[in-house]
């Protein structure tokens, strides 16, 4: 299985802040890499596939870059409503695998 | 507008065998192009992908878990059905599924809310 490494696990910030969330995998997975946004008690919500591509209706302030093994979701200017945990998931090949999370937490 | 809704029991007994049912609505488990998976999430936990099952009846499973998973389609009823075997406390989460786009490379695009297991005696 290939593992899905993310830095931090936990992330405190201001409102305004630009943060950075790292995944790494074990092994290539290309650009197979989509970032989720969870909130307490709600699904996931995919934010940006094959690395780099906004989902539609997600806000431009998010961002996604990386190929092969190394990846990093940003958001430009954190906002109250980014408050969540996010997740990255590789589905390069089966059996798809997630990173642990990284919880944004305000500062 | 799509959805997916979970359903089955919210509790079992260890050993028993776990029934869900995922319903659509928007699209159906027969298009092309139409992949839907299990993704299930213990409580305080990371997600963890279980099975996907394709238009074409293409299924993969986690496997670590294979021997205890069984995922089918009715497309009579636009459902996707996950069976998991022998039950444990371990295996006490919320149980997610998802729609997969295939063709549009795009990773798991819908979900349903969730449904939550818990696995006691």
């Amino acid at each position: 299985d290939i593992q899905m490494t993310q830095s931090p696990s936990t992330l405190s910030a201001f409102v305004g802040d630009r943060v950075t969330i790292t995944c790494r995998a074990s092994q290539s997975v290309s650009n197979w890499l989509a970032w989720y946004q969870q909130k307490p008690g709600k699904a996931p919500k995919l934010l940006i596939s094959l690395a780099s591509n906004l989902e539609s209706g997600v806000p431009s302030r998010f961002s996604g870059s990386g190929s092969g093994t190394e990846f990093t979701l940003t958001i430009s200017s954190l906002q109250p409503d980014d408050f969540a945990t996010y997740y990255c998931q590789q589905y390069n090949v089966y059996p798809w695998t997630f990173g642990q999370g990284t919880k944004v937490e305000a500062k | 507008q799509i959805t997916l809704k979970e359903s089955g029991p919210t509790l079992v007994k260890p050993t028993q065998t776990l029934t869900l049912t995922c319903t659509l609505s928007g699209l159906s488990v027969s298009t092309r192009g139409v992949g839907v998976g299990w993704i299930r999430q213990p409580p305080g936990k990371a997600l963890e992908w279980l099975a996907v099952i394709y238009w074409d009846d293409d299924k993969r499973y986690s496997p670590s878990l294979k021997s205890r998973l069984t995922i089918t389609k009715d497309t009579s009823k636009n459902q996707v059905v996950l069976t998991m075997t022998n039950m444990d406390p371990v295996d006490t989460a919320t149980y997610y599924c998802a729609h997969r786009a295939y063709y549009d490379r795009s990773g798991l695009d819908y979900w349903g809310q969730g449904t939550l297991v818990t696995v006691s005696s």
